[in-house]
């Protein structure tokens, strides 16, 4: 009940296309829902995060999509570039019982020219 | 400030040795964490430390010691280690405890 699942594993976009990344849960105490994005050798960094109370949410090329009711989000890169090719990780909280963070499994992205 | 620095960026040990890593933020925040991340894997949280007090030891080896001498300040002392342990250690911090912010990690080599 505590996993995050994500898929796919790895994604392959050409440059100028949009990356779609899937992650769906189980527990519904989860109540905040943040993406990051991590470069090799570098540690994650925040991108963009959701609460349950809006289906949508954007900041600039990023927006996560956000179904309460199939349990389900996905991260949308719009006009990918190749400065986008990264590990992203879906994550998953409980505010009320703050501080652990429920990573999803990671998908690697590749953006070709 | 709005960064968590780490030191050393890599660091090689025996089994036999004792060696630390540290970690500082100045964003005040009131929570820091250890995190370790092996390749093509998440990170998985080790220590939790919440107002300068351990809150969250996710049953880890004794081989490994945290140390939160401050607020801004946060150590992760080794000793003993194993090859497997082996990996990118990572350290964030929050405010919130749901919004972390990451450090760029310590990768460590146990021969």
């Amino acid at each position: 009940q505590q996993q995050v699942k994500q898929s796919p594993q790895s994604l392959i976009v050409q440059k100028g296309g949009i990356s779609i990344i899937n992650c769906a849960y189980e527990n519904t105490a989860f109540d905040y829902f943040p993406w990051y994005q991590q470069f090799p050798g570098k540690g994650p960094a925040l991108l963009i995060a959701i609460r349950p109370d809006v289906s949508e949410k954007k900041e600039g090329r990023f927006t996560i999509s956000f179904n309460k009711s199939a349990k389900q989000f996905s991260l949308h890169i719009m006009d990918s570039q190749p400065g986008d090719s990264a590990t992203y990780f879906c994550a998953a909280s409980i505010s009320y019982n703050t501080d652990k963070l429920i990573f999803g499994t990671g998908t690697r992205l590749q953006v070709f020219p | 400030d709005t960064e968590v620095t780490q030191t050393p960026k890599h660091l090689v040990m025996g089994m036999t040795n004792k060696k630390s890593l540290k970690c500082e933020q100045h964003m005040g925040h009131r929570a820091m964490y250890w995190y370790k991340q092996k390749a093509k894997k998440p990170p998985e949280l080790m220590f939790v430390y919440s107002y300068e007090k351990l809150s969250i030891n996710e049953s880890v080896p004794s081989r490994f010691s945290p140390e939160c001498p401050n607020s801004s300040l946060l150590n992760l002392h080794l000793h003993a280690l194993q090859p497997e342990d082996s990996a990118l250690y990572l350290c964030a911090s929050s405010l919130t405890g749901v919004e972390q912010f990451f450090g760029p990690g310590t990768r460590l080599t146990v021969l």
